[in-house]
């Protein structure tokens, strides 16, 4: 039982390329997530997807876009790089919501140069 | 903008001794949940308490809620080495969908 696998686990980036995170869910959730983690500032939200075929903007979205591309699978894509979008990314998934605790993948180390 | 915030920042402790962190909270919540990350892993859950509970245990783990003054407490009692990690609190909110909203955590190292 893998719970939520994530890839790359590390990535360097040039300004202005582009990339995707691909993250999986295998535990038949509803609700996927996609955090970013900075030094002394916790976890903020990029975006969200409540259920299959929804997508919604977090805290943080700009810059960012995601697919749910199915039940499953849920990525984020970096359009175009920017040093401020050096950090670690965490993909997490839920049944439904909060109402129950996050599954949360090990992260992407994502530097960009 | 963080919802929750931890107090300590970082707390260092000797094995056996207990260990508390704080967190508060600024909006109505539906729930409020702790995780564990340990350095360079993802963040691992602990412990849910529900707006309407005040205590729960969970092994070494006991958390308190107080919604009139908006704070919770992680205590972990018994401190292990293994138990040096970040802490996070986080909220789900009372309206809309149940997205979590995460604190900024406490480290805590526990010394053999």
């Amino acid at each position: 039982n893998a719970g939520v696998t994530q890839t790359p686990k590390f990535q360097v980036l040039k300004t202005g390329q582009s990339m995707t995170l691909q993250c999986a869910q295998d535990m038949n959730h509803n609700s996927m997530y996609w955090y970013r983690q900075d030094p002394g500032m916790g976890l903020r939200l990029i975006y969200y997807s409540a259920s299959e075929g929804t997508t919604d903007k977090g805290e943080v979205p700009n810059g960012y876009n995601v697919s749910r591309l199915n039940k499953r699978e849920f990525s984020l894509r970096l359009e175009s790089a920017a040093p401020s979008q050096t950090s670690v990314y965490f993909c997490a998934s839920s049944e439904t919501g909060g109402a129950f605790g996050y599954t949360f993948g090990s992260g992407t180390r994502l530097t960009v140069v | 903008s963080q919802q929750g915030e931890e107090d300590p920042q970082a707390l260092s402790i000797q094995e056996g001794e207990n260990a508390t962190m704080n967190c508060s909270y600024k909006t109505s919540i539906n729930n409020l949940q702790w995780y564990r990350q340990n350095s360079g892993r993802g963040l691992v859950h602990l412990i849910l308490i529900r707006s309407n509970e005040r205590e729960k245990h969970s092994g070494r783990l006991r958390v308190t809620l107080d919604t009139s003054k908006k704070s919770s407490s992680l205590l972990i009692t018994a401190s292990r080495a293994a138990d040096t990690a970040s802490y996070f609190c986080a909220t789900a909110m009372n309206t809309g969908f149940q997205k979590l909203v995460f604190g900024t955590g406490t480290r805590l190292l526990v010394s053999p």
